[in-house]
């Protein structure tokens, strides 16, 4: 069954460096989705993304955050200057559509800022 | 935007029994997700209801929605040890931007 891939499974990075999430959604999917999760706390939205470029971003999508989709397969998510704040779980997510459809979503990348 | 709450938030039983999760949200919805995530690993789709269903089944879970209370429940028949995972219901109001709740984490004893 295809799946959501997403690199690396952790990343540990000094605060302030610019760090690269990545991903490779499902191949027929056209919608892709950055998710967080800060340990003991809910899943949050970040973004989606379709047609490339971004068609909902959530209050924490700051200016820090950037989303690409370089080529066919990849769907990375940049952080520019990390905060200690920005430590968490990222899942990223795909969907065949919108309206009803479910996501089906990666493995996650858990993001350690030291 | 919603917000997904789940009751109880831990539950433990015995392999066999039945194991029923309930979430609560607070605005209008497209439809409720539920979700599973197991120790360490990524959120696997079970189930979406949409708001003029009350009612879905898919193999061993059952979900019902009552948009009338703003409420979903999850029922696992017949569980299993390979059931023991975090549980979550996510809300989408329409624009695919899914609003998680704190999950409940079950736990199957063999």
């Amino acid at each position: 069954e295809p799946e959501v891939t997403q690199t690396p499974s952790h990343q540990v990075t000094q605060m302030g460096q610019e760090v690269i999430l990545r991903c490779v959604p499902i191949s027929n999917h056209l919608y892709f989705y950055w998710y967080r999760q800060i340990l003991g706390q809910k899943v949050e939205f970040l973004v989606s993304f379709y047609n490339n470029e971004i068609s909902e971003k959530s209050e924490i999508f700051d200016d820090q955050f950037s989303v690409e989709r370089p080529d066919g397969s990849n769907f990375t998510l940049k952080i520019r200057s990390t905060k200690l704040e920005d430590s968490a779980m990222y899942f990223c997510a795909s969907s065949p559509g919108q309206g009803n459809q479910p996501q089906h979503f990666g493995d996650g990348t858990r993001l350690s800022i030291l | 935007s919603q917000q997904g709450e789940e009751d109880p938030q831990a539950l433990s039983i015995q392999e066999g029994e039945n194991a029923t999760m309930n979430c609560s949200y607070k605005t209008s919805i497209n439809n409720l997700q539920w979700y599973r995530q197991n120790s360490g690993r990524g959120l696997v789709h079970l189930i979406l209801i949409r708001s003029n269903e009350r009612e879905k089944h898919s193999g061993r879970l059952r979900v019902t929605l009552d948009t009338s209370k703003k409420s979903s429940s999850l029922l696992i028949t017949a569980s299993r040890a390979a059931d023991t995972a975090s549980y979550f219901c996510a809300t989408d109001d329409g624009n695919n931007r899914l609003a998680f709740g704190k999950g409940n984490q079950v736990v199957v004893i063999p």
